[in-house]
Protein backbone atom coordinates (compact mmCIF):
# COMPACT_ATOMS: atom_id res chain seq x y z
CA UNK A 1 0.00 0.00 0.00
CA UNK A 2 1.19 3.65 -0.77
CA UNK A 3 1.21 5.58 2.26
CA UNK A 4 1.54 9.32 2.48
CA UNK A 5 3.53 10.95 -0.26
CA UNK A 6 5.73 14.30 0.21
CA UNK A 7 7.58 16.79 -1.83
CA UNK A 8 10.00 17.50 -2.61
CA UNK A 9 12.05 15.35 -0.44
CA UNK A 10 14.92 18.10 0.04
CA UNK A 11 14.55 21.64 -0.42
CA UNK A 12 17.05 24.52 -0.47
CA UNK A 13 16.18 28.33 -1.82
CA UNK A 14 17.11 31.62 -0.96
CA UNK A 15 15.24 34.03 2.12
CA UNK A 16 12.50 35.68 1.23
CA UNK A 17 11.61 33.22 -1.91
CA UNK A 18 8.32 31.08 -2.28
CA UNK A 19 8.61 27.59 -1.06
CA UNK A 20 5.57 25.09 -1.90
CA UNK A 21 5.59 21.60 -0.10
CA UNK A 22 3.20 19.19 -1.48
CA UNK A 23 1.50 16.12 0.13
CA UNK A 24 -0.42 13.10 -0.89
CA UNK A 25 -2.18 11.16 1.56
CA UNK A 26 -3.25 7.57 2.15
CA UNK A 27 -6.19 7.17 0.03
CA UNK A 28 -9.30 7.01 1.92
CA UNK A 29 -8.25 8.88 4.73
CA UNK A 30 -10.38 12.08 5.68
CA UNK A 31 -8.03 13.88 7.95
CA UNK A 32 -4.75 15.79 6.96
CA UNK A 33 -1.85 16.85 9.59
CA UNK A 34 0.78 19.35 8.58
CA UNK A 35 3.98 19.11 11.22
CA UNK A 36 7.27 20.87 11.79
CA UNK A 37 10.05 19.19 13.28
CA UNK A 38 12.99 21.61 14.53
CA UNK A 39 15.76 20.57 17.05
CA UNK A 40 14.53 23.39 19.18
CA UNK A 41 11.12 23.02 19.45
CA UNK A 42 10.63 19.17 18.40
CA UNK A 43 7.45 18.20 16.51
CA UNK A 44 4.62 20.59 16.38
CA UNK A 45 1.18 20.32 14.70
CA UNK A 46 0.59 23.28 12.39
CA UNK A 47 -2.65 22.88 11.06
CA UNK A 48 -5.08 20.11 10.08
CA UNK A 49 -7.66 19.43 7.68
CA UNK A 50 -11.14 17.04 7.81
CA UNK A 51 -12.60 16.81 4.48
CA UNK A 52 -10.68 18.89 3.06
CA UNK A 53 -11.51 21.60 5.54
CA UNK A 54 -9.33 23.45 7.86
CA UNK A 55 -10.48 22.56 11.27
CA UNK A 56 -7.49 23.94 13.69
CA UNK A 57 -4.93 26.43 12.48
CA UNK A 58 -3.80 27.64 15.74
CA UNK A 59 -0.29 25.74 15.36
CA UNK A 60 0.63 27.41 12.25
CA UNK A 61 3.73 30.34 13.19
CA UNK A 62 2.37 33.43 11.29
CA UNK A 63 0.65 34.93 8.35
CA UNK A 64 3.45 33.43 5.80
CA UNK A 65 2.37 29.99 6.09
CA UNK A 66 -0.79 29.00 4.50
CA UNK A 67 -1.85 25.74 3.44
CA UNK A 68 -4.49 24.44 1.34
CA UNK A 69 -6.81 21.22 0.34
CA UNK A 70 -8.07 21.52 -2.99
CA UNK A 71 -9.32 18.09 -3.07
CA UNK A 72 -9.02 14.60 -0.79
CA UNK A 73 -5.74 13.61 -2.49
CA UNK A 74 -3.55 16.49 -2.41
CA UNK A 75 -2.51 19.46 0.06
CA UNK A 76 0.13 21.99 0.06
CA UNK A 77 2.20 23.80 2.86
CA UNK A 78 3.44 27.13 1.34
CA UNK A 79 5.90 29.61 3.11
CA UNK A 80 5.77 33.62 1.56
CA UNK A 81 8.06 35.03 1.73
CA UNK A 82 10.91 32.41 3.75
CA UNK A 83 13.34 33.43 6.17
CA UNK A 84 16.25 31.41 7.58
CA UNK A 85 14.25 30.31 10.93
CA UNK A 86 11.66 28.28 8.57
CA UNK A 87 14.30 25.86 8.26
CA UNK A 88 13.16 22.83 9.31
CA UNK A 89 11.73 19.16 8.68
CA UNK A 90 8.06 18.90 7.32
CA UNK A 91 5.70 16.07 7.69
CA UNK A 92 2.58 15.31 6.71
CA UNK A 93 0.32 12.68 8.02
CA UNK A 94 -3.16 11.39 7.49
CA UNK A 95 -5.54 9.26 9.41
CA UNK A 96 -8.83 7.34 8.45
CA UNK A 97 -10.89 9.13 11.35
CA UNK A 98 -9.83 11.08 13.95
CA UNK A 99 -9.55 8.50 16.92
CA UNK A 100 -6.99 6.44 14.51
CA UNK A 101 -3.88 6.55 14.17
CA UNK A 102 -1.41 9.07 11.90
CA UNK A 103 -0.32 7.95 9.23
CA UNK A 104 3.14 10.46 8.33
CA UNK A 105 5.40 10.55 5.29
CA UNK A 106 8.96 11.12 4.93
CA UNK A 107 9.05 14.54 5.59
CA UNK A 108 10.75 17.00 3.28
CA UNK A 109 13.83 18.69 4.80
CA UNK A 110 13.92 22.61 4.37
CA UNK A 111 17.11 24.77 4.42
CA UNK A 112 16.21 28.37 4.19
CA UNK A 113 19.70 30.42 3.28
CA UNK B 1 -3.71 16.32 27.54
CA UNK B 2 -1.21 14.61 30.40
CA UNK B 3 2.75 15.13 30.00
CA UNK B 4 4.62 11.79 29.39
CA UNK B 5 8.04 10.98 31.11
CA UNK B 6 10.70 8.81 29.46
CA UNK B 7 14.09 8.43 29.90
CA UNK B 8 16.40 9.97 27.07
CA UNK B 9 18.08 6.86 26.48
CA UNK B 10 18.54 3.53 26.44
CA UNK B 11 20.78 0.67 25.62
CA UNK B 12 19.75 -2.61 24.46
CA UNK B 13 21.26 -5.78 23.13
CA UNK B 14 19.99 -7.18 19.54
CA UNK B 15 18.04 -10.12 20.05
CA UNK B 16 16.90 -9.60 23.27
CA UNK B 17 13.65 -7.70 24.95
CA UNK B 18 13.52 -3.69 24.45
CA UNK B 19 11.49 -2.53 27.57
CA UNK B 20 10.61 1.32 27.21
CA UNK B 21 9.39 2.67 30.36
CA UNK B 22 6.80 5.84 30.31
CA UNK B 23 5.33 7.10 33.10
CA UNK B 24 1.89 9.19 33.09
CA UNK B 25 1.00 10.01 36.18
CA UNK B 26 -1.73 12.74 35.36
CA UNK B 27 -3.45 10.88 32.54
CA UNK B 28 -7.42 11.26 32.57
CA UNK B 29 -10.13 8.74 32.71
CA UNK B 30 -10.65 9.43 29.01
CA UNK B 31 -6.78 9.48 27.87
CA UNK B 32 -5.19 6.60 25.77
CA UNK B 33 -1.58 6.03 25.59
CA UNK B 34 -0.02 5.63 21.92
CA UNK B 35 3.40 5.16 21.32
CA UNK B 36 5.42 6.04 18.20
CA UNK B 37 8.91 5.54 17.00
CA UNK B 38 11.00 7.92 14.53
CA UNK B 39 14.18 6.25 12.66
CA UNK B 40 16.56 8.45 11.45
CA UNK B 41 15.70 10.55 8.52
CA UNK B 42 12.10 8.60 8.20
CA UNK B 43 8.35 10.27 9.28
CA UNK B 44 6.66 9.11 12.91
CA UNK B 45 5.89 5.38 12.93
CA UNK B 46 2.58 4.16 14.68
CA UNK B 47 3.20 1.31 17.05
CA UNK B 48 0.36 0.91 19.12
CA UNK B 49 -2.49 2.10 21.49
CA UNK B 50 -4.68 1.66 24.57
CA UNK B 51 -6.54 2.80 27.02
CA UNK B 52 -6.47 0.13 30.30
CA UNK B 53 -5.81 -3.38 28.77
CA UNK B 54 -2.83 -4.82 27.48
CA UNK B 55 -2.61 -4.40 24.10
CA UNK B 56 -0.74 -6.67 21.85
CA UNK B 57 0.30 -6.87 17.68
CA UNK B 58 3.29 -7.65 15.41
CA UNK B 59 5.30 -5.12 16.33
CA UNK B 60 5.31 -4.57 20.53
CA UNK B 61 3.49 -4.93 23.15
CA UNK B 62 2.17 -2.16 25.83
CA UNK B 63 1.54 -2.99 29.50
CA UNK B 64 -0.31 -0.36 30.99
CA UNK B 65 -0.59 -0.45 34.72
CA UNK B 66 -3.70 -0.73 36.84
CA UNK B 67 -3.55 2.76 38.22
CA UNK B 68 -3.08 3.78 34.52
CA UNK B 69 0.09 6.17 35.75
CA UNK B 70 2.88 4.65 34.06
CA UNK B 71 2.53 1.69 31.06
CA UNK B 72 5.66 0.02 29.03
CA UNK B 73 6.37 -0.75 25.90
CA UNK B 74 7.75 -4.32 24.98
CA UNK B 75 9.62 -5.36 21.94
CA UNK B 76 10.13 -8.86 22.02
CA UNK B 77 13.20 -9.24 20.05
CA UNK B 78 15.50 -6.21 19.46
CA UNK B 79 16.76 -5.87 15.97
CA UNK B 80 19.15 -3.48 14.48
CA UNK B 81 16.36 -1.31 12.88
CA UNK B 82 14.74 -0.87 15.72
CA UNK B 83 17.28 1.71 16.45
CA UNK B 84 14.96 5.03 16.89
CA UNK B 85 13.38 7.40 19.30
CA UNK B 86 10.47 5.88 20.71
CA UNK B 87 7.92 8.69 21.84
CA UNK B 88 4.73 7.94 24.41
CA UNK B 89 2.01 10.20 23.91
CA UNK B 90 -1.50 10.31 25.91
CA UNK B 91 -4.55 12.13 24.30
CA UNK B 92 -8.10 12.14 24.45
CA UNK B 93 -10.39 9.95 22.19
CA UNK B 94 -13.92 10.72 21.46
CA UNK B 95 -15.82 13.94 21.25
CA UNK B 96 -12.65 16.24 22.93
CA UNK B 97 -10.35 14.52 20.35
CA UNK B 98 -6.59 15.75 21.39
CA UNK B 99 -3.99 16.55 19.66
CA UNK B 100 -0.67 14.03 19.27
CA UNK B 101 1.75 16.03 21.44
CA UNK B 102 5.10 14.81 20.98
CA UNK B 103 7.97 15.02 24.12
CA UNK B 104 11.27 14.61 23.42
CA UNK B 105 11.41 10.67 23.40
CA UNK B 106 13.72 7.88 24.23
CA UNK B 107 16.89 7.42 21.98
CA UNK B 108 17.00 3.46 21.61
CA UNK B 109 19.72 1.92 20.29
CA UNK B 110 20.15 -1.50 19.59
CA UNK B 111 23.51 -2.87 19.58
CA UNK B 112 24.98 -6.40 18.16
Amino acid sequence: DAGVIQSPRHEVTEMGQEVTLRCKPISGHDYLFWYRQTMMRGLELLIYFNNNVPIDDSGMPEDRFSAKMPNASFSTLKIQPSEPRDSAVYFCASSLARSQPQHFGDGTRLSIL
Amino acid sequence: DAKTTQPTSMDCAEGRAANLPCNHSTISGNEYVYWYRQIHSQGPQYIIHGLKNNETNEMASLIITEDRKSSTLILPHATLRDTAVYYCIVRVEGDSWGKLQFGAGTQVVVTP
